[in-house]
């Protein structure tokens, strides 16, 4: 079965600084799709960026990107010059249907 | 852009109750999903509908049913609410199948069975 294990279940980060979010992940198939989900404080699920296994390049949405090693089966997140609106939580998840991590809490201190 | 909504945001149910939970996408997407949503256990599926009066269980289905009766309309049922229901639903609809779809996701309904 595929599992997907978020480590960090809280970070926090200033306001205008990188964080980094880790997600590893484990399956067996040659070719998937990853993809991290933003929810905010009593707020729709919303994604931020997915990336095809297939493609050795890492996918990128403006402040948000993605380090992809798909031998080391691992998938994070950077969130670059961070806002308050970046605060919510982070999943990472496999496929769809969604295999997800447990999540991440994220705090932006102003 | 697309909608997904669900009919209740909070709902409070005794136990033994048999409770409805709606939900409606208005993109004509042919996928709709069903999760639980519980601290410390992120997001867990239910069922889910690849089409009209199709379904298939997920991860967790012990103690739910669903109903797809229109494409639009996506319905999770509790047969005799428990306490251990207590949770969060969240309802998602993606455009096509495939698991590189992206899902779409109604506000969640949180459900306290007493």
């Amino acid at each position: 079965a595929q599992t997907v294990t978020q480590s960090q279940p809280e970070m926090s980060v200033q306001e205008a600084e990188t964080v980094t979010l880790s997600c590893t992940y484990d399956t067996s198939e040659s070719d998937y799709y990853l993809f991290w989900y933003k929810q905010p404080p009593s707020r729709q699920m919303i994604l931020v960026i997915r990336q095809e296994a297939y493609k050795q390049q890492n996918a990128t949405e403006n402040r948000f990107s993605v380090n992809f090693q798909k031998a080391a089966k691992s998938f994070s997140l950077k969130i670059s010059d961070s806002q308050l609106g970046d605060a919510a939580m982070y999943f990472c998840a496999y496929n769809t249907p969604l295999v997800f991590g447990k999540g991440t809490r994220l705090s932006v201190i102003a | 852009d697309v909608k997904v909504t669900q009919s209740s945001r909070y709902l409070v149910k005794r136990t033994g109750e048999k409770v409805f939970l709606e939900c409606v996408q208005d993109m004509d997407h042919e996928n709709m999903f069903w999760y639980r949503q519980d601290p410390g256990l992120g997001l867990r599926l239910i069922y889910f509908s690849y089409d009209v009066k199709m379904k298939e269980k997920g991860d967790i289905p012990e103690g739910y049913s669903v109903s797809r009766e229109k494409k639009e309309r996506f319905s999770l049922i509790l047969e005799s609410a428990s306490t251990n229901q207590t949770s969060m639903y969240l309802c998602a609809s993606s455009l096509g199948q495939g698991f590189q779809e992206t899902q779409y996701f109604g506000p969640g309904t949180r459900l306290l069975v007493l």
